[in-house]
């Protein structure tokens, strides 16, 4: 069975400072994918970035970067230069060999003026 | 080009009645799955297609849900009887092919209540 676990039930960030947000996950599968999610107030779900089990470097898209450690398996999103409108929800989740496509129980990240 | 479609936005029902979401994926994805969520659960994967065909529906909480694809382009979720426990924002997402590389696109949810 496939697991992600975000430890972090809430976390506070002082705008323009960076933030990490926890991801740990757990599969057999040889291949899979990693992803983040947020979800702000307004309840949609949009996609921030993606990391291949495969891929040599770390991911990165704007000021989002995924820090994925392969044999401690962890993914974490790394945030840099919060801004007010980085507060939200944000999912980990992980699709596997079987196609399936599970999320962590979320992180509520909140950004202090 | 529009994203994943879902009606209604919103339903409040009273218990003991049939519930029917609907999906409209994205054209010319071929994964499609339903999810519901709560505060108490999260997001729960209920039940996943590929080509239209249910690959996995173990997460369907009970013999009171049912999910269809009649075909690529609809899916509907149908709760029959509706009890206050299966509040929450029920979603749909659709993703283009099945590997593990294709991220997920979500519709807005349908948020149902019952009363």
């Amino acid at each position: 069975a496939q697991k992600i676990t975000q430890t972090q039930p809430g976390m506070f960030v002082q705008e323009k400072e960076a933030v990490t947000l926890d991801c740990t996950y757990d599969t057999s599968d040889p291949s899979y994918g990693l992803f983040w999610y947020k979800q702000p107030s307004s309840g949609e779900m949009i996609f921030l970035i993606y990391q291949g089990s495969y891929d040599q470097q770390n991911a990165t898209e704007g000021r989002y970067s995924l820090n994925f450690q392969k044999a401690r398996k962890s993914a974490n999103l790394v945030i840099s230069a919060s801004q007010l409108g980085d507060s939200a929800m944000y999912f980990c989740a992980m699709r596997g060999y079987g196609n399936q496509f599970y999320f962590g129980t979320g992180t509520s990240l909140t950004v202090i003026p | 080009d529009a994203g994943v479609i879902q009606s209604p936005r919103h339903e409040v029902t009273e218990m003991g009645q049939e519930v029917t979401l609907r999906c409209k994926p994205i054209s010319g994805h071929n994964s499609l799955f339903w999810y519901r969520q709560t505060m108490m659960r999260g997001l729960e994967l209920l039940i996943y297609f590929n080509n239209n065909v249910p690959i996995d529906d173990s997460g369907m909480p009970e013999d009171r849900f049912s999910a269809k694809m009649p075909n690529a382009s609809f899916s509907t979720l149908k709760i029959q009887p509706s009890e206050p426990r299966d509040s929450a924002v029920y979603f749909c997402a659709s993703s283009l092919g099945n590997t593990n590389t294709g991220e997920l696109f979500f519709g807005e949810g349908s948020r149902l209540t019952v009363l």
